[in-house]
């Protein structure tokens, strides 16, 4: 069964740093692409960030060049390595597998983890 | 960006009655490849978001058939046939046809 787990989430002081994980089981990170989005409690959806199989990767505006995102494929592990953290980036950080069937890829997510909370505050 | 709206934001239902939920971009979510990459979420209270469609109207494993999809171009439609109690929860479309990827603000399902 495809299961990601995400840790790595807790309370960071605004401009901190903090670097979420994502270990996936039952399929490999390298066969698809991953993506991020976050969720501030009760609002909507907002996508953050997304790795290719080929390694590239894509930002939402508000995070880039503050986010990283990476893998490893030893470990079978995608990252979210999060610097200069604001009040704003409060949310829950979900990590989603990309919806690939029969050799082809779409661009939607398929499969997600249960979420860390990540809470940016003094 | 393209900006997803979506309507309504609160949608109360009767249970076995029908229930739509429109999704309007502000572009074409036409891809230069010629898909368009539209795609539909559930989430329930507590749990992560869950696919329903993906390209407009494919539906997802495990989607039971009174949800359907359709639409073309800025305009999308999600529906259900008959709403069952476990249908309630929020709903998203999410446009992945250009970065960023943006999702509509969601819409509550609830009963009535």
């Amino acid at each position: 069964e495809e299961q990601m787990v995400e840790t790595g989430g807790g309370l960071i002081q605004p401009g901190g740093s903090l670097r979420l994980s994502c270990v996936a089981s039952g399929f490999i990170v390298s066969s698809t692409y991953m993506t991020w989005v976050r969720q501030v409690p009760g609002k909507g959806l907002e996508w953050v960030s997304v790795i290719y199989n080929d390694g590239s990767t894509f930002y939402a505006h508000s995070v880039r060049g503050r986010f990283t995102i990476s893998r490893d494929i030893s470990k079978n592990t995608v990252y979210l390595q999060m610097n200069s953290l604001r009040a704003e980036d409060t949310a829950v950080y979900y990590c989603a597998r990309g919806h690939c069937s029969g050799g082809i890829c779409y661009n939607n997510p398929d499969h997600w983890g249960q979420g860390t909370l990540v809470t940016v505050s003094s | 960006d393209i900006v997803m709206t979506q309507t309504p934001l609160s949608l109360p239902v009767t249970l076995g009655q029908p229930a739509s939920i429109s999704c309007r971009s502000s572009h074409s979510l036409v891809h230069a490849d010629g898909n368009t990459y539209l795609s539909w979420f559930h989430q329930r209270p507590g749990q992560p978001p869950r696919l329903l469609f993906y390209m407009i109207f494919n539906r997802f494993s495990g989607v039971p058939d009174r949800f359907s999809g359709s639409g073309a171009g800025t305009e999308f439609t999600l529906k259900i046939s008959r709403v069952e109690v476990e249908d309630v929860g929020i709903y998203y479309c999410l446009q992945a046809t250009q970065f960023p990827w943006t999702f509509g603000q969601g819409t509550k399902v609830e009963i009535k």
